[in-house]
């Protein structure tokens, strides 16, 4: 068992640059979750993912982000017009079921100049 | 204010001694997660709770829903267990996990 897969582990963009996340959650997990740290808002989450239809996005800002999940097998978060602020690390989550354990990648590190 | 408060913010503790750290919660929590955090960044699981005590070797935690806190008990502490301790809720109908703002725990021998 890999864990949850996350890539690129590390990215840097131009300010105005799209940027692409990848999430391969554990095999068998029914739900993807995206979650956001930085240093001065914490662990926060973005939106979810269950049986491959999008569930809850109230965490996501309205403009220029999107996430996808087209097969079981991984989901997308992307970044249109990257923006400094966006600068954070991108942490990815599976679980088997609903009210279980959440089992986290070790995150996308994204840094927009 | 903060809807999962975790204390204390930051802990400093000699090698061999015991410690515990607290989360208070202002939504419906239904399960807790505990995680640490270490310094690469990686978030591992250390405990799932319902309503209830588990423990794990030198780990024992404690989710009380009626008042709404949680616990994370350390005993004997190692250098191992430096980093950042999250507790992390679920509850409400949302699958989702509400953070607190972690606990920064350094071991020093």
């Amino acid at each position: 068992n890999a864990g949850v897969i996350q890539t690129p582990r590390h990215k840097v963009t131009g300010k105005g640059q799209e940027a692409t996340l990848w999430c391969e959650p554990i095999s068998g997990h029914s739900a993807v979750f995206w979650y956001r740290q930085t240093i001065v808002q914490g662990l926060e989450f973005l939106t979810y993912f269950r049986n491959q239809a999008p569930i809850d996005d109230s965490g996501m800002p309205k403009e220029r982000f999107s996430a996808q999940m087209p097969n079981q097998s991984h989901s997308t978060l992307k970044i249109q017009s990257t923006q400094p602020q966006d600068s954070a690390v991108y942490l990815c989550a599976s679980s088997l079921a609903r009210e279980d354990t959440q089992y986290f990648g070790p995150g996308t590190r994204l840094l927009v100049l | 204010g903060d809807q999962v408060k975790q204390s204390p913010s930051a802990l400093s503790l000699q090698e061999g001694t015991n410690s515990a750290l607290r989360c208070n919660f202002s939504i419906a929590t239904t399960t807790v997660q505990w995680f640490l955090q270490n310094p690469r960044g990686s978030l591992m699981n250390l405990f799932y709770l319902v309503p209830g005590t588990k423990e794990n070797g030198r780990l024992k935690s404690t989710f009380n829903s009626k008042e709404s806190y949680s616990t994370l008990h350390i005993r004997d502490a190692q250098l191992e267990d430096s980093g950042t301790y999250f507790c992390a809720a679920e509850g409400g109908g949302a699958d989702r996990l509400t953070f607190g703002k972690g606990t920064q725990l350094i071991i020093q021998p």
